[in-house]
């Protein structure tokens, strides 16, 4: 699977939207990018993912480029809840294999 | 529809003892993966279980070991324990394996090795 880099850290204002994102220089037609979100000492919690098109569920929206290797989650109006750790993650499609890649992800913290 | 349960919640051993952990997953997934989570490490992937069949296997020793009944249900062992495998233990679910599909992660179980 393709290595994402994210940037460590980043601050929204509550209220805002919360804009994060994801280089994936490297990857290929068939991989789709994830992200998931970790809130301290819980369990990771999946958010969003797609392929090619842009992608808008109930807590967020993905926006990947038309090459692909970039892509950004947009959190709409962000809230104290989301504060946490998100991951960007690229997957290839069918491997038959759920292991997943999680990096270091960025941290966002939202203020009041 | 419930979540994925881990049990225990939380685990104190000392070093050389075995221990076994638990994970439920939701009703209807068949598999199991399940992954350690350090400060020092991050999160990383242990193996994979799906109809009982061991899928998947990161690179960790022999000493973790790990099974899935017929009823999905998943237990990892950790033998001969040491300080460095104090950590978040963490299992996810899914309804099948492969790429494209969501994984729901449970709780965690924090092991504390002494």
């Amino acid at each position: 699977d393709a290595k994402t880099t994210q940037p460590p850290s980043m601050d929204c204002a509550e209220g805002r939207a919360a804009n994060l994102p994801c280089n994936h220089s490297t990857i290929s037609g068939n991989e789709y990018v994830y992200w998931y979100r970790q809130i301290h000492s819980q369990g990771p919690q999946y958010i969003i993912h797609g392929l090619k098109n842009n992608e808008t569920n109930e807590m967020a929206s993905l926006i990947i480029t038309e090459d692909r290797k970039s892509s950004t989650l947009i959190l709409p109006h962000a809230t104290l809840r989301d504060t946490a750790v998100y991951y960007c993650i690229v997957r290839v499609a069918g491997t038959g294999a759920n292991n997943l890649f999680f990096g270091t992800g960025t941290r966002l913290t939202v203020i009041p | 529809k419930a979540g994925v349960t881990q049990t225990p919640r939380y685990l104190i051993k000392t070093r050389g003892q075995q221990v076994t952990l638990s994970c439920s997953p939701i009703s209807g997934h068949r598999s199991v993966s399940w992954y350690q989570q350090t400060p020092g490490q991050g999160l990383q992937f242990l193996f994979e279980y799906f109809s009982e069949t061991q899928r998947n296997k990161g690179n960790f020793p022999g000493r973790f070991s790990g099974r899935q009944f017929s009823n999905s249900r998943s237990e990892m062992n950790v033998s001969t324990l040491e300080l460095g495998d104090s950590a978040l233990y963490l299992c996810a679910s899914s309804y099948r394996t492969g790429g494209d599909n969501e994984q729901f992660f449970g709780p965690g179980t924090r092991l504390t090795v002494l």
